[in-house]
């Protein structure tokens, strides 16, 4: 069974530092990876999604990597501002509907 | 706008009521999904219909029950619920079930309050 893990489960940071948030993944076989945003109260957005061919995708000062056989992914967040506080949440897609994480609450602190 | 609408958003029930969370997704999708988001525990999968089917029921208690009409609603009926059940409820949508590829879109959710 799946099972998805992200590190730390919380994090804050002063504005402007670079950040990595964790997740790992103990069944390698996987179709794909996503990252999620989730705002308090709100439902979650897509960020970025990896597929398991790939090793990383980018959008704006996101980056995230997949390391498929060693059941790792990061989300790499440069210049950090307290817009980007939210918790993330990783998910992971094999033949079965996403499995997620508990999700990293980051604080971006003014 | 993910495409993906819940209603009502906030919902305060009585246990020996009867409600029910309404789902549309207008992004023309195959897949709908509810997930259970409670505090410090992962999403939880609650079920899953794919071209108005139902292919997963996550060992779901009977009190829940969904109903998919077509491939853009997706219902969750509530009745007799435990304190315990108060979460956030997420409906999600994509385009296909099983394989790679299919990003999900999430509705903002329902939050749901048993008293």
């Amino acid at each position: 069974k799946q099972e998805v893990t992200q590190i730390p489960a919380a994090l804050s940071v002063p504005e402007g530092e670079n950040l990595v948030l964790n997740c790992s993944f103990t069944d390698s076989a996987i179709y794909n990876l996503q990252w999620f945003r989730q705002d308090p109260g709100k439902g979650l957005t897509s960020l970025l999604l990896i597929q398991s061919s790939q090793r990383e995708q980018t959008s704006g000062r996101l980056n995230a990597s997949l390391d498929k056989s060693s059941g790792r992914s990061t989300l790499y967040i440069a210049a950090s501002q307290p817009g980007d506080s939210a918790t993330y949440l990783c998910a992971v897609k094999g033949n079965t509907p996403l499995v997620f994480g508990k999700g990293t609450r980051l604080s971006v602190i003014a | 706008e993910t495409g993906v609408t819940q209603t009502p958003r906030h919902l305060v029930m009585g246990m020996t009521n009867k409600k029910s969370l309404k789902c549309e997704q207008h992004l023309g999708h195959n897949a709908m999904y509810w997930y259970k988001q409670s505090a410090k525990k992962p999403l939880e999968l609650m079920f899953v219909y794919n071209f108005k089917e139902q292919t997963e029921n996550n060992s779901v208690p009977s009190r829940f029950s969904p109903e998919c009409p077509n491939s853009s609603h997706l219902f969750l009926h509530l009745h007799t619920l435990q304190p315990e059940d108060s979460a956030l409820y997420l409906c999600a949508s994509s385009q296909g079930y099983r394989g790679q590829g299919n990003t999900i879109y999430f509705g903002e959710g329902s939050w749901l309050t048993v008293v």
